[in-house]
């Protein structure tokens, strides 16, 4: 258990509509990173929060935003989905102190 | 741009041999170098780490080297047990700890009993 808590597990849900993924980071980690993983490809940074404020932002679309709220957990929202972001999507936190990141175990996205 | 690239998509190796997974890099910033497994429907597990003043580090079955000059890493795990079997992610980091990673496209290993 690394800790690092993601719900749900698995939704799916239709192509055009709005999903939330919600990310609980590992107590005291300040720092919160979104990753993306489609079929058999590699994670592909999204976005990074730290401590409240967007610290860095990779190959995130625009119908995709984030957010770090106060107490520290993470959401992701992701809009007018199409099929092809059919993924898994996975948290990460980390320490300022640590170097790497503690996964999640991923929130699997099915768009219809 | 593929920044880490493993160009293994996939290894096979017998149980209680020697299993080198392989991650090259191109960006000459990236100053911390990791390795983690994934098991089917969970997230990555870290593995093992590497700072750049370093070329080895060493943990019990598995060690990684750093070959700077060639900006290639590679991950030896001996002996390989079939409990090893998983995709291997290579990652990478520059700059300061906290920073985010990227990785490569994975390696499966698969170790036969």
């Amino acid at each position: 258990d690394s800790g690092v808590t993601q719900t749900p597990k698995h939704l799916i849900t239709a192509t055009g509509q709005r999903v939330t993924l919600r990310c609980s980071p590992r107590s005291g980690d300040l720092s919160v990173y979104w990753y993306q993983q489609s079929l058999d490809q590699g994670l592909q940074f999204l976005i990074q929060y730290y401590n409240g404020e967007e610290r860095a932002k990779g190959n995130i679309l625009e119908r995709f935003s984030a957010q770090q709220f106060p107490d520290l957990h993470s959401e992701l929202n992701l809009s007018s989905l199409e099929l092809g972001d059919s993924a898994l999507y996975f948290c990460a936190s980390s320490s300022q102190q640590g170097f790497g990141a503690f996964f999640g175990q991923g929130t699997r996205l099915t768009v219809v | 741009d593929q920044q880490v690239k493993q160009n293994s998509p996939s290894l096979s190796v017998q149980e209680g041999r020697i299993s080198i997974l392989n991650c090259d890099y191109t960006n000459s910033m990236f100053d911390y170098f990791l390795w983690y497994k994934k098991y089917p429907a969970e997230g990555p597990t870290f593995l093992i780490s590497i700072s750049s003043i370093k070329d080895k580090n060493e943990d019990g079955r598995f060690t990684v080297f750093l070959n700077k000059s060639a900006k290639h890493l590679s991950l030896h795990i001996v002996p390989s047990q079939p409990g090893d079997s998983a995709v291997y992610f290579c990652a990478a980091s520059e700059g300061a700890s906290g920073s985010r990673l990227t990785f490569g496209e994975g390696t499966q290993l698969t170790v036969n009993p």
